[in-house]
């Protein structure tokens, strides 16, 4: 596809259940990030991955979340014991950037919106 | 800490009105500026940056954005609005050589016809 795609796009859970969000990125990008917005915010950093590699983890919230890239495309955030707290938009990035020194744009996919019962 | 700041929650203007958002960035040196658009159901979209260089710049959809300094601002402007310009619009920042984009808590742009 053309853009970054985010499946599923809702998620309800009841509380306690664990849930898989998935990111498939631009292809060929080689940055992959996870934001998390809560209703009414504005987006707030959860981890990065520069191809397989998870070079920052410092935004997730709790050990609960976990996030993946094991062949560095498609990404998997993980969330156990899901609470009410985590409810939120859960939105994945790209970008071509192979580094800190360099710059890339970052393209948004559209979010799964994950709501905890 | 590194934060970014909209003071404007909510704001309402006229369809064929002039818009202008505000941004407010904390950081210890000055970072990479952008603006966002959310549109309901939809993702991030760019609408302009700022590196470094002239402090007036423009992006897309007729928007344009000026850097100060001084007042540690990156303000987002538009001569007329349209009402498909009603949507969520995001100030964020990046620290250079850095990774972690850090937004503000967003502006929601009503327009009236």
């Amino acid at each position: 596809g053309a853009g970054v795609s985010q499946s599923p796009r809702y998620k309800v859970a009841k509380r306690g259940q664990d849930v898989a969000l998935r990111c498939d990125p631009i292809s060929g990008h080689v940055s992959l990030f996870w934001y998390q917005q809560a209703l009414g915010q504005g987006p707030e950093f959860l981890t990065y991955f520069q191809n397989e590699a998870q070079l920052d983890k410092s935004g997730l919230p709790s050990d609960r979340f976990f996030a993946e890239r094991p062949e560095g495309s498609v990404s998997t955030l993980k969330i156990q014991r899901t609470q009410q707290e985590d409810s939120a938009v859960y939105l994945c990035a790209s970008s071509l950037a192979r580094g800190p020194s360099s710059y890339n744009e970052q393209f948004f996919g559209p979010g799964t919106r994950l709501t905890v019962l | 800490a590194q934060s970014v700041t909209q003071p404007d929650i909510h704001i309402t203007v006229s369809e064929g009105a002039s818009l202008e958002l505000r941004c407010n960035y904390s950081y210890g040196a000055t970072p990479y500026l952008f603006w966002y658009v959310q549109s309901p159901g939809q993702g991030l979209q760019l609408l302009l940056k700022y590196f470094s260089g002239d402090t007036l710049v423009q992006g897309i959809k007729g928007f344009e954005a000026e850097f100060k300094r001084s007042q540690s601002s990156f303000n987002l402007r538009k001569p007329s609005v349209h009402w498909s310009d009603a949507a969520e619009y995001f100030c964020a920042a990046l620290k250079a050589a850095g990774n972690k984009l850090t937004f503000g808590g967003g502006t929601r742009v009503l327009v009236k016809p």
